[in-house]
């Protein structure tokens, strides 16, 4: 099953790009990669998802390497309000007995 | 557009009691798909409802249960309490099947059970 592997936390100043790496080394050819966030207490939030190209959004950038068994978000200015926990996530299983791995994410710390 | 909604926000149960959640996703999602997350196991898959029909099920035992309706709403049961199923249970909306498509999801903001 494919899983993903983050890095525990990370620290970022304000102000700077926040780079956020996920390893998912199994994930198959046709799966997505999708990025949440979660801050304390809330419940998680979308920013982003991909395929094979690199994605763009108002919120982040998402760069999927060649092979695709691993991707970055970037975060081009952080500010106080993204500290919160990341999840890379990828979806497994066969259809009809599909799931979810959320891993334990990237708690990101943006100092001010 | 109003958000996903969750009912109730907090709940105290007793070991052996049964419990219903409820969630409203936003307008027009038809998908919607639960979730419990814990300290020690983090946030994990119970199961996703399309069109009133549960279509995946993540790996937890027979006592969690859920159902949709024909207006998208949702409930999940969970019967004979364990103070191991004290956790925020978190409901998520989408337009189509975000397990099947590449649909984003939107969470509701959870229900904080603790059994007793």
């Amino acid at each position: 099953d494919a899983k993903t592997t983050q890095p525990p936390s990370m620290d970022c100043a304000e102000g700077r790009a926040a780079n956020l790496p996920c390893n998912h080394s199994t994930i198959s050819g046709n799966e997505y990669v999708y990025w949440y966030r979660q801050i304390h207490s809330q419940g998680p939030q979308y920013i982003i998802h991909g395929l094979k190209n690199n994605e763009t959004n108002e919120m982040a950038s998402l760069i999927i390497t060649e092979d695709r068994k691993s991707s970055t978000l970037i975060l081009p200015h952080a500010t106080l309000r993204d500290t919160a926990v990341y999840y890379c996530i990828v979806r497994v299983g066969d259809t009809g007995r599909r799931a979810l791995t959320f891993g334990s994410g990237t708690r990101l710390q943006v100092q001010p | 557009k109003a958000g996903v909604t969750q009912t109730p926000r907090y709940l105290i149960k007793t070991r052996g009691q049964q419990v219903t959640l409820s969630c409203s996703p936003i307008s027009g999602h038809r998908s919607v798909s639960w979730y419990q997350q814990t300290p020690g196991q983090g946030l994990q898959f119970l199961f996703e409802y399309f069109s009133e029909t549960q279509r995946n099920k993540g790996n937890f035992p027979g006592r969690f249960s859920g159902r949709q309706f024909s207006n998208s709403r949702s409930e999940m049961n969970v019967s004979t309490l364990e103070l191991g199923d004290s956790a925020l249970y978190l409901c998520a909306s989408s337009l189509g099947r975000w397990l099947e498509d590449s649909y984003e999801q939107y969470f509701g903001p959870g229900t904080r059970l603790t059994v007793t």
